[in-house]
């Protein structure tokens, strides 16, 4: 089946350590995305990728960092620079322009 | 203030109802989409769209863009219905970025 995984589910972590959230596709899309989601708020753009070996910095991207070397993955790093970083975090995937496709997402807490 | 606005924030219903949640926004946009949140945090796209209206099964999704608005209804409501609905802009221009709105939380009670 075609979709997006994400690993792991619930990610528990010490403050001060760097954290990496895995996003896989095999939907063949271009485009790759990173959203935050925290209570009350809507999704933040964090990092997106139109195309392999580049990516661009969203809204809020201060303290994340992020790498696409391949079309399949898009990881994601919380550093220890991240000042609050407990929150849910959701990749997406699209063909250009067109519709999102969501991941089920990662519950990161930071103890 | 945020560039996508939704109403109610939170909605309960009964069984059967007809449910309308509504999106406004305050910039031009090329299209907007309809997303469906359960409590277990996965986002499912329900409708994207730029003019006028799409169904699919019990869902209706209609976009006014002289009004800049747009609604989701649902008919017979149902408790498998009850999830957060979320709407999100797309402006324009040559990346995919999308506004969200905060969402509305919907409970359908049996």
């Amino acid at each position: 089946d075609g979709g997006i995984t994400q690993s792991p589910k619930y990610l528990f972590r010490k403050e001060g350590q760097n954290v990496t959230l895995s996003c896989e596709q095999n939907l063949n899309h271009d485009a790759m995305y990173w959203y935050r989601q925290d209570p009350g708020q809507g999704l933040r753009l964090i990092y997106y990728s139109q195309i392999v070996n580049d990516f661009q910095k969203g809204d809020i991207a201060e303290g994340y960092s992020v790498s696409r070397e391949k079309k399949e993955s898009f990881p994601l790093t919380v550093t220890s620079a991240q000042k609050n970083p407990t929150a849910f975090y959701l990749c997406a995937s699209s063909i250009q322009r067109h519709e999102q496709f969501f991941g089920p997402g990662t519950r990161l807490t930071v103890l | 203030k945020n560039e996508v606005e939704q109403s109610p924030q939170n909605l309960t219903a009964q069984e059967g109802e007809f449910i309308t949640i509504n999106c406004s926004y305050s910039v031009g946009i090329s299209a907007l989409h309809w997303l469906q949140q359960h409590p277990g945090g996965g986002i499912v796209s329900l409708f994207m769209l730029s003019s006028g209206k799409k169904k699919h099964g019990r869902l209706i999704a209609t976009i006014n863009i002289q009004e800049k608005h747009s609604s989701l209804h649902i008919t017979a409501s149902h408790p498998r219905d009850s999830a957060v609905y979320i709407c999100a802009a797309h402006s324009g221009g040559s990346n995919y970025k999308l506004t969200f709105g905060k969402g509305t939380l919907l409970t359908v009670n049996p």
